[in-house]
């Protein structure tokens, strides 16, 4: 099985940061990737698909880049909104997520 | 506007059975495949299970492989999850979600979810 493994569990970060997340996949996965966004007692919202394909209606501020084993999620100027956990799902083979990143503003 | 709504969720003995539903609606759901993916409290997310449009194909985690059994009703717009031989580690709120494939790639993702509905498995 795939696993991903996604950087920082956690980060604090101020308005107007740019703010940086990992995801490293075991193997390969092309760009086979996407991004979500969770706030605490709502449903994954998606952000980004095919690693680098932006969600419509999602801010310009998200961006996403890499392919095959490496990938990033960027928000290029944090809103106070953008506190959340945010989440990286292979479906390269199967479905693996990252173990999420928590964002504090 | 896409709605998925989840029921049947709630406390069971571990071994015991329950049934999860998912009534669509907004969107022509015959065409879309469709996903279970779940929560354990304070914890990450994990895909579950898939169901292509027509029900013909189905995948499972392995963690639940065995023990639960993904399926459809187009007719009725419902998407089912019968989960059987409950654990203690099935606990978990369980979303549905489309699955959206777009057409002529191999580029999918999960879109539009429901609210989720709780599972409870304690004795």
């Amino acid at each position: 099985a795939i696993q991903m493994t996604q950087s920082p569990s956690s980060l604090s970060a101020s308005v107007g940061d740019r703010v940086t997340i990992t995801c490293r996949a075991s193997q390969g996965i092309r760009n086979d990737l996407g991004w979500y966004q969770q706030k605490p007692g709502k449903a994954p919202r998606l952000l980004i698909y095919g690693a680098s394909t932006l969600q419509s209606g999602v801010p310009s501020r998200f961006s996403g880049s890499g392919s095959g084993a490496d990938f990033t999620l960027t928000i290029s100027s944090l809103q106070p909104e953008d506190s959340a956990t945010y989440y990286c799902l292979q479906d390269y083979n199967s479905y693996t997520f990252g173990q999420g990143t928590k964002l504090e503003i | 506007e896409v709605e998925l709504l989840e029921s049947g969720g709630g406390l069971v003995q571990p071994g015991g059975s329950l049934r999860l539903s998912c009534a669509a609606s907004g969107f022509t759901f015959s065409t879309y495949a469709m996903v279970w993916v779940r929560q354990a409290p304070e914890k990450g997310l994990e895909w579950v299970s898939s169901i292509t449009d027509s029900g013909g194909t189905t995948s499972y985690a392995d963690s639940v492989k065995g023990r639960f059994s993904i399926s459809r009703d187009n007719l009725k717009d419902t998407l089912y999850l019968q989960m059987s031989g409950l654990r203690v580690e099935d606990t978990a709120r369980y979303y549905c979600a489309i699955r959206v494939i777009i057409a002529g790639t191999y580029i999918e993702y999960f879109h539009h979810w429901g609210q989720g509905t709780l599972v409870t498995v304690s004795s």
